[in-house]
């Protein structure tokens, strides 16, 4: 079965604090994703990755930055929490090649912040 | 700029019926269109993937079908049951750009009473 790990569910964090949200697959995808969705919104790409150590803004990187050390892992890293962010983030992979692939979620961080 | 729309934004039918959820984009310039769910709190899970060159996917009681020309798609749910409910997305894979990026829709929540 494929897998995409979000090691954390839920976070409360202060506004100003840097906040790390880590994404793990297990499937060797060579595309990761970050997005965040809120009610009304839908979801929005944050930051892509298509390789280690590339990375790739989506629609709303403002306030983020992300890391990709190794090829399973892909980080989202908030700088300086704000309240504004508070949302549920949603990891998610694919493999690479054709663009006719299903991309696949992890089951989502609830960040909070206050 | 690729909009993807779901109507209605909210469906409640008793167990049993068939129903269909709508998706429609402005841009046919695509290479695919998926279907997900999403459980509350949880991730997506890809229910259908349909090609830019297929009409149409099944799986089960579900049956997606695709028109690039008018720039809609619609998931068939046969016999509903309470489990089925959950919110449903669709999402395009557009041409150009980042192609590793999809837009969603915003959902449709269905509920299905026993």
């Amino acid at each position: 079965d494929v897998k995409v790990t979000q090691s954390s569910r839920y976070l409360v964090k202060r506004t100003g604090e840097k906040v790390f949200l880590e994404c793990v697959q297990d499937m060797d995808h060579e595309n990761m994703f970050w997005y965040r969705q809120d009610p009304g919104l839908g979801l929005r790409l944050i930051y892509f990755s298509y390789d280690v150590k590339m990375k790739e803004k989506g629609d709303i990187p403002e306030g983020y930055s992300v890391s990709r050390e190794k090829k399973e892992r892909f980080s989202l890293i908030l700088e300086s929490a704000s309240t504004n962010q508070t949302s549920m983030y949603l990891c998610a992979s694919t493999p690479g090649g054709a663009y006719g692939n299903t991309i696949y979620f992890g089951e989502g961080s609830w960040l909070t912040v206050v | 700029k690729q909009e993807v729309t779901q109507i209605p934004a909210a469906l409640s039918v008793p167990e049993g019926e068939n129903l269909v959820l709508n998706c429609s984009f402005t841009d046919s310039a695509i290479y695919n269109l998926q279907w997900f769910r999403q459980d509350p709190g949880k991730g997506l899970t890809s229910l259908l993937l349909i090609q830019s060159s297929q009409r149409e996917q099944t799986s089960g009681r579900l049956n997606a079908s695709l028109d690039k020309s008018s720039g809609r798609s619609t998931l068939y749910i046969a016999a509903s049951q309470p489990g089925d409910s959950a919110t449903y997305l669709c999402a395009v894979r557009p041409y150009g750009g980042a192609t590793n990026k999809l837009i969603f829709g915003t959902g449709t929540l269905l509920a299905v009473q026993p």
